[in-house]
């Protein structure tokens, strides 16, 4: 079964450094998302990108997020300056065209720790 | 805006007892719901989906979720628990018709299956 892959698997960065997660969506997708998870809260929408451009960001993706799509197939997420709240799980995933673009698929995730 | 309650932050229960998980969304226009499980240390996994059609949707490993439009619900089911199941389970639902197909998730469930 085809799968979003997600590397690193756990990170460690200090404060105010530049962190890149990188993700490998299913193969032939065409949205892509990146979400975030919180130690103990809710999993919480960042971005979704589509067409080589982002269709939706939420309040917490400021300037010092951004995302790209380099190559036509990898999917990136930078953290320009990371700060201690920045400290999480990543969850890139992908959706299909048409009637599929409504069931998304995860990652196994990115554990970012900021110290 | 559109927003998910999954009210019982840790449910027990014993070896194949069967098992609810409750989820209700508020949400001004028509919705897809999904329910996702996190098994320990593991990314999210799609469990099943309403999108259209039939209310009650089977997923796998057993789990079933029925749609109740009028008390706005999609609570899981499952007839005989086992401790494999034992993860949290996250309710999510995202705009029908909507241009990003964004997942806004439920607190989540921790289903601890004792033996």
């Amino acid at each position: 079964e085809p799968e979003v892959t997600q590397t690193p698997s756990h990170q460690v960065t200090q404060m105010g450094q530049e962190v890149i997660l990188r993700c490998v969506p299913i193969s032939n997708h065409l949205y892509f998302y990146w979400y975030r998870q919180i130690l103990g809260q809710k999993v919480e929408f960042l971005v979704s990108f589509y067409n080589n451009e982002i269709s939706e960001k939420s309040e917490i993706f400021d300037d010092q997020f951004s995302v790209e799509r380099p190559d036509g197939s990898n999917f990136t997420l930078k953290i320009r300056s990371t700060k201690l709240e920045d400290s999480a799980m990543y969850f890139c995933a992908s959706s299909g065209g048409g009637p599929s673009r409504n069931t998304i698929y995860f990652g196994e995730g990115s554990w970012l720790t900021v110290v | 805006a559109q927003s998910v309650t999954q009210l019982d932050s840790q449910v027990p229960v014993f070896e194949e007892a069967p098992v609810e998980l409750r989820c209700n969304y508020s949400s001004s226009v028509s919705v897809y719901l999904f329910w996702y499980v996190q098994y320990p240390n593991q990314g999210l996994q799609l469990l099943l989906k309403y999108l259209s059609g039939s209310t009650l949707v089977k997923g796998i490993n057993g789990f079933e979720a029925e749609f109740n439009k009028s008390q706005t619900s999609f609570h899981l089911r499952k007839p005989s628990v086992h401790i494999s199941d034992t993860a949290e389970y996250f309710c999510a639902v995202s705009d029908y018709g909507g241009a990003t197909n964004k997942l806004i998730f439920g607190t989540g469930t921790l289903l601890a299956v004792q033996p």
